[in-house]
């Protein structure tokens, strides 16, 4: 069975700050890893994913998020926030074997002010 | 390309009465699922489907938890009798097989409430 632990339930940060949002995951068994985004009143949308290479991966809107297999994390960072940024991230991980299914963190509220 | 359509996107219910939720995926998915997503909560897993098969529903709460899934295509969830905490949105998501190259996507959701 796979859980994911999403420490931060809220992040405040002033806009053009650095953010970090923190996720780790446990599983029996290899994982991909993804962050989606959930706007105010939107459905879930796919920030970015983590299949296999390059342990960096990076978003089209400057997030990137970083697989550390040792320390099991797969923490979301953007160096420069936006306003509308303001969201709820959600951390998801899918063994990579067998019927794939999304399991879920319980997500973090971005709050970004001016 | 159609993205997943839910339906109702709000219902109201009092307790004890039952309630249905459709989904229609897109087509050409063969997988569904249906999560139950609380206020202030992630999104968890209740019920999985390989076209008309299920594959996991070992989080639905079968004793008034119900799914179907006909023909491989559409899927129904059904809740009955409802208790106060159901109330949650209810988010129908669909892949291809090796969903996770290819992308899982979700509808816009069912908002529940009863009361």
């Amino acid at each position: 069975a796979q859980s994911v632990t999403q420490l931060d339930s809220q992040v405040p940060v002033f806009e053009e700050a650095p953010v970090e949002l923190r996720c780790n995951y446990s599983s029996s068994v290899s994982v991909y890893l993804f962050w989606y985004v959930q706007y105010p009143n939107q459905g879930l949308q796919l920030l970015l994913k983590y299949l296999s290479g390059s342990t960096l991966v990076e978003s089209i809107n400057g997030f990137e998020a970083e697989f550390n297999k040792s320390q099991t994390s797969f923490h979301l960072r953007k160096p420069s926030v936006h306003i509308s940024d303001t969201a709820e991230y959600f951390c998801a991980v899918s063994p990579n074997t067998g019927f794939q299914k999304l399991v879920f963190g319980t997500g973090t509220r971005l709050l970004v002010s001016p | 390309e159609a993205g997943v359509a839910q339906s109702p996107r709000y219902k109201i219910i009092e307790k004890r009465q039952s309630v249905a939720f459709w989904c229609n995926p897109i087509s050409g998915h063969a997988t569904l699922y249906w999560y139950q997503q609380i206020l202030g909560q992630g999104p968890k897993l209740l019920i999985q489907f390989q076209n008309n098969g299920v594959v996991d529903d070992s989080q639905l709460p079968k004793d008034r938890f119900s799914a179907e899934r006909l023909k491989g295509v559409d899927s129904t969830l059904k809740i009955q009798p409802a208790k106060l905490e159901d109330s949650a949105v209810y988010l129908c998501a669909s892949s291809l097989e090796g969903a996770a190259l290819y992308g899982y996507t979700f509808g816009s959701g069912t908002r529940l409430t009863v009361v």
